[in-house]
């Protein structure tokens, strides 16, 4: 199974601040034949279910804004929230769906410093 | 709008099965397939298997292969996961999520999630 790694477990940031989450894969996950990373991340908030964020690496979902963003390839990748603000609030997990099973990271927790 | 809405709480003692339905809306149900992800407390999420609901194929973990068995009713635009033989460690929130248009990727509508609780 792919490992997916997670740091920082926590971080606080000031509101208005840059906050980067960093996920480490055991495997490549960049696809030779489209030339696409098998990344996703997901923001979850108390009781509730994960929500998509980001796709393919660097793909925004529709309707995330745009202080969200991701980056990496390979086995090294990134999710930046660029001036957090207090609904950001949540635990964020990355997820690989290059091999079955699928699997995720440990999940970080963002809280407001 | 996608909407999945699953079935509400569980409690089961150890030993039992649950049966989980998942209902579909607002898309084509046949289309895309149905992923079932668990997350225990305290643990990271899990992704248990899936069921390609055009063909219902299905795909399970390793892990759960066996205990696990996902099928579907497209008539009635639901899915279900039932687990049998179970445990304490199985006590945990199960969610059905979507898979995205191209199929075999992220998962991009989810479940509200449904909570079992396993205990004697």
């Amino acid at each position: 199974d792919i490992v997916m790694t997670q740091s920082p477990d926590s971080l606080a940031v000031s509101l208005g601040e840059r906050a980067t989450i960093n996920c480490k894969s055991s495997q490549n996950l960049l696809s030779t034949s489209d030339n696409k990373n098998y990344l996703a991340w997901y923001q979850q908030n108390p009781g509730q279910p994960p929500k998509l964020l980001i796709y393919w690496a660097s793909a925004r979902e529709s309707g995330v804004p745009d202080r969200f963003s991701g980056s990496g390839s390979g086995t090294d990748f990134a999710l930046t929230i660029s001036s957090l603000q207090a609904e950001d609030v949540a635990v964020y997990y990355c997820q690989q769906y290059y091999n079955t099973p699928w699997t995720f990271g440990q999940g970080t927790k963002v809280e407001i410093k | 709008q996608v909407q999945l809405v699953q079935s509400g709480a569980e409690v089961k003692k150890p030993g039992a099965s649950v049966k989980l339905s998942c209902k579909a809306s607002g898309y084509t149900f046949t289309s895309y397939a149905i992923h079932w992800v668990r997350q225990a407390p305290g643990q990271r999420l899990e992704w248990m298997g899936w069921i390609y609901v055009g063909k219902g194929n299905t795909k399970y973990s390793q892990k759960f292969q066996g205990r696990v068995s996902i099928t579907r009713d497209t008539s009635a635009t639901t899915a279900y996961m039932e687990v049998s033989s179970l445990r304490s460690e199985d006590t945990a929130v199960y969610y059905c999520a979507r898979d995205c248009d191209t199929g075999w990727c992220y998962f991009d509508h989810w479940g509200q999630g449904t909570l079992v609780t396993v205990s004697s």
